[in-house]
């Protein structure tokens, strides 16, 4: 079974600072894809960033980007010039063929001015 | 609608006590999904539905869960004699068929409470 692990359960980063949110995850599939999702309080989930393991390029969605390391399956998230708005639990995913999505226990992103 | 759709937002039940939670999902989304999600925690996969088959219902907890799409739209997650373990938020997620990003479009939640 597919899992997801996000080590570190709380963050803080400095309004317009930098901050990396780490995930690592296990399968034994080649074909799959992952996510970073945000939780705000009202807690609808809403997708931050998408990667298809079958690309090397990392994705990047303005000032969000991800570092994928598929060898050493890793997935790790960095937000740049963090905003105030930024603040939010976020949860990484793996979604294969399946097509269920598979959560990690999420990080929390303290933003602080 | 624009979005997925839940309700109730928020129901409390007293132990023991059925409920029923509804989804309807963006329209023309065929797979549908259901997640409890935990306080502090990440959601858990409790069933999947392609139009109106249920294609996987592994995460359901206990035959108290049951969850239902009887036309491939409006999904319903019905919960018998409710136990304080069941307390948690109830996403709903659904996605288009055939869709090569794999992203899930979620609802809100219901946020369920036994006493």
């Amino acid at each position: 079974a597919q899992t997801v692990t996000q080590s570190q359960p709380e963050m803080s980063v400095q309004e317009a600072e930098t901050v990396t949110l780490s995930c690592t995850y296990d399968t034994s599939e080649s074909d799959y894809y992952l996510f970073w999702y945000k939780q705000p309080p009202s807690r609808q989930m809403i997708l931050v960033i998408r990667q298809e393991a079958y690309k090397q390029q990392n994705a990047t969605e303005n000032r969000f980007s991800v570092n994928f390391q598929k060898a050493a399956k890793s997935f790790s998230l960095k937000i740049s010039d963090s905003q105030l708005g930024d603040a939010a639990m976020y949860f990484c995913a793996y979604r294969s063929a399946s097509r269920k999505l598979v959560f990690g226990a999420g990080t929390i992103l303290r933003v602080k001015s | 609608g624009a979005g997925v759709s839940q309700s109730p937002r928020y129901k409390v039940a007293k132990r023991g006590q059925d409920v029923a939670l509804r989804c309807d999902p963006i329209s023309g989304h065929v797979s549908l999904f259901w997640y409890q999600q935990a306080l502090g925690q990440g959601p858990e996969f409790l069933t999947y539905f392609q139009n109106e088959a249920q294609l996987d219902k592994s995460g359901l907890p206990s035959d108290r869960f049951f969850a239902e799409r009887p036309e491939g739209s409006v999904s319903t997650l019905k919960i018998q004699r409710t136990q304080q373990e069941d307390s948690a938020v109830y996403l709903c997620a659904s996605s288009p068929w055939g869709s090569n990003t794999g992203e899930l479009f979620f609802g809100e939640g219901s946020r369920l409470t036994v006493l």
